[in-house]
């Protein structure tokens, strides 16, 4: 079955602190894509990071930056002194090939709240 | 800004009911997805448009239709409406590969409201 897990639910940090978001996933595909979605308060989904099964490369991307690791089907992400404008649910999403041609498995959502 | 546009924003309607909730995908995407947020079931996707084909069917309600018109807008329609029906829509497009797996950006949103 395909499933996207993120176990926290919220977390709560004070500005300039990073923040690291759980994503577990499990899929039979041998080649998926990983994404990572926020949803700030005013509702809209905001496209973050993509990552193919094929590359494990981790980068960063301004104060982004996320860790796949293959071996444990978890796809990380962190943000770096985070600021109050980061405050949104953020969304780990699971794209899959066979079966469910374009269809996203999101997870539940991790509620990111940074105070100042 | 995404480029895809949802219209209306917001939705009020009584049960029993039938609505329509349009979407106009980013400039040169073919594929449409249509998904539903609540707070019960989360984001669940319940169907994909590809050049006005349907694609992909998720967890759509028999209730539920949609289709992508020739210039590649598409509509969603939902009928007989119950409370349960209240939620955040969300349309989004992609480019269109023939594997689908493209990025997909989401529109705004139609936020729906069953009384």
């Amino acid at each position: 079955a395909q499933k996207v897990t993120q176990a926290q639910t919220e977390i709560s940090v004070v500005e300039k602190e990073d923040v690291t978001l759980d994503c577990v996933y499990e899929t039979r595909d041998t080649t998926y894509y990983l994404f990572w979605y926020k949803q700030p308060p005013s509702g809209e989904l905001v496209f973050l990071i993509r990552r193919n099964s094929f590359d494990e490369q981790n980068e960063i991307s301004g104060r982004y930056s996320w860790n796949f690791q293959k071996s444990t089907s978890s796809f990380n992400f962190t943000i770096t002194a985070s600021q109050v404008v980061d405050s949104a649910v953020y969304f780990c999403a699971l794209g899959m090939t066979t079966d469910s041609w374009g269809k996203l498995q999101f997870g539940a959502g991790t509620q990111v709240v940074v105070t100042p | 800004d995404s480029g895809v546009t949802q219209t209306p924003k917001h939705l009020i309607t009584a049960t029993g009911q039938r609505v329509t909730l349009r979407c106009s995908p980013r400039s040169g995407d073919l594929s449409v997805y249509w998904y539903q947020q609540s707070l019960d079931q989360g984001l669940q996707f319940l169907i994909q448009y590809y050049n006005g084909e349907e694609r992909a069917k998720g967890n759509i309600l028999e209730r539920f239709s949609a289709q992508q018109f020739p210039d590649l807008h598409s509509e969603l329609n939902l009928s007989s409406l119950e409370l349960g029906d209240s939620a955040l829509y969300f349309c989004a497009s992609s480019a269109g590969t023939s594997d689908g797996t493209d990025t997909q950006y989401f529109g705004p949103g139609t936020r729906l409201t069953v009384l």
